[in-house]
């Protein structure tokens, strides 16, 4: 079985500062990595997703994450933060075969302080 | 535009009382989805339907139900037996089911809380 870990339940940063956002998997077979974001009241969105080849990858408004396949990590970083990206960012996962349904973290709420 | 509409965004439930969620799509997705997200608990999948006429269960599938009569349509009832429906609930579509590495698309959620 698969499962998804973010550590960080919460993390402030001030506007312009670079921050990181942690996940990290388990699973016995190879996997496909979302980050999603939500915003106040309303549903997720794509933010990106590595599925082979470069293990950086870039996203939208800036983001990227970086697959570790060592450390069953993929990361999401951002060289510096708008007070607009504060929202509940999730980290999942899906496997070949098993269709489209994501495993989801438990989300981190990034809040972004002037 | 094409999206998925979620309604209504939000409901009352009374003890003992059914009610059911709507959830459209025009994207002509083939793949529906329902999630439930809890605080501090991220998402977890309720039921899915790949085609229709036809759905499975999730993780959480006891006490809901569903029926896809139609491409564009994904209803969920909570029903009586959900002792803990308090939560969001998020729809999502997706192009073809099977593929791993397709995105999800989602709609702006129902919030649903007990009177």
């Amino acid at each position: 079985a698969q499962s998804v870990t973010q550590l960080d339940s919460q993390v402030p940063v001030f506007e312009e500062a670079p921050v990181e956002l942690r996940c990290n998997y388990s699973s016995s077979v190879s996997v496909y990595l979302f980050w999603y974001v939500q915003y106040p009241n309303q549903g997720l969105q794509l933010l990106l997703k590595y599925l082979s080849g470069s293990t950086l990858v870039k996203g939208i408004n800036g983001f990227e994450a970086e697959f570790n396949k060592s450390q069953t990590s993929f990361h999401l970083r951002k060289p510096s933060v708008h007070i607009s990206d504060t929202a509940e960012y999730f980290c999942a996962v899906s496997f070949t075969g098993g269709g489209n349904k994501l495993t989801f973290g438990t989300g981190t709420q990034l809040k972004v302080e002037l | 535009d094409g999206g998925i509409t979620q309604s209504p965004k939000y409901l009352f439930r009374k003890e003992g009382q059914n009610v059911t969620l709507s959830c459209e799509q025009n994207l002509n997705h083939d793949a529906m989805y329902w999630y439930r997200q809890d605080p501090g608990q991220g998402l977890r999948l309720i039921y899915y339907s790949q085609i229709v006429n036809d759905f499975q269960k999730g993780d959480i599938a006891e006490g809901y139900s569903v029926s896809r009569e139609k491409k564009e349509s994904f209803p969920l009832t909570v029903t009586s037996a959900q002792k803990n429906p308090t939560a969001f609930y998020l729809c999502a579509s997706s192009i073809v089911d099977g593929g791993a590495d397709e995105k999800l698309f989602f709609g702006s959620g129902t919030q649903l809380s007990v009177l």
